[in-house]
């Protein structure tokens, strides 16, 4: 299995609070993503970094912000969380451009209040 | 904007069948695709992975096929068993980052 953690793995927070959500890998993977997942919805994009202070934003980057300052931590920030964040958060790696297989981390399940 | 659907939703069939789940996508100009396995409560599992230029990928009781031109994959799982229950997703890998646009996945259950 991809080294691939998560942290915390359960959050309760409530509306208006930040939250801040890690990912780390150990396999020095260039590109690194945040999904959240959702009934109804399925995973959706929300931001991904394509190497150390390179990111872009994905199809539902409203609300979030990310930081990648190592190659191995990519932080996910919820500036003021909202109830509609409540959701499960998988953060995902891949290393080879041209192959592009992505390795997903066991996810955080983030509650807003 | 690239969507996909996978046909069914749920399946339930019994141990020893083989069976077929099926994913539809609108955008042809794919990188790749890949499906996963997600258990309850769980992270997803990558089980097999087609390139943009390949047609299938096999691997033990899986075979997926790809056919960009009508824009459909299919998973084939031979002589299914019980452990083999989970949600199985499909997903469409485009641009240079190799993003991932996810179908709502098969729910898949198998009797004893």
């Amino acid at each position: 299995d991809a080294g691939i953690t998560q942290s915390p793995r359960h959050k309760v927070t409530e509306t208006g609070t930040p939250v801040t959500l890690r990912c780390h890998q150990t396999e020095n993977h260039r590109y690194m993503y945040w999904y959240r997942q959702d009934p109804g919805h399925g995973l959706r994009l929300i931001h991904y970094s394509y190497g150390v202070k390179d990111t872009d934003k994905g199809e539902v980057s409203d609300g979030y912000s990310v930081s990648r300052s190592k190659t191995e931590d990519f932080l996910l920030t919820l500036e003021s969380a909202t109830s509609s964040q409540t959701s499960v958060y998988f953060c995902a790696i891949s290393g080879d451009r041209d192959i592009g297989e992505q390795f997903f981390g066991p996810g955080t399940r983030l509650t807003v209040l | 904007k690239q969507e996909v659907t996978q046909i069914p939703a749920a399946l339930s069939v019994p141990e020893g069948e083989n069976l077929v789940l099926n994913c539809s996508f609108t955008d042809s100009a794919i990188y790749n695709l890949q499906w996963f396995r997600q258990d309850p409560g769980k992270g997803l599992t990558s089980l097999l992975l087609i390139q943009s230029s390949q047609r299938e990928q096999t691997s033990g009781r899986l075979n997926a096929s790809l056919d960009k031109s009508s824009g459909r994959s299919t998973l084939y799982i031979a002589a299914s068993q019980p452990g083999d229950s989970a949600t199985y997703l499909c997903a469409i890998g485009t641009g240079t980052a190799s993003k991932l646009t996810f179908g709502t996945g098969t729910r898949l259950q198998v009797t004893l």
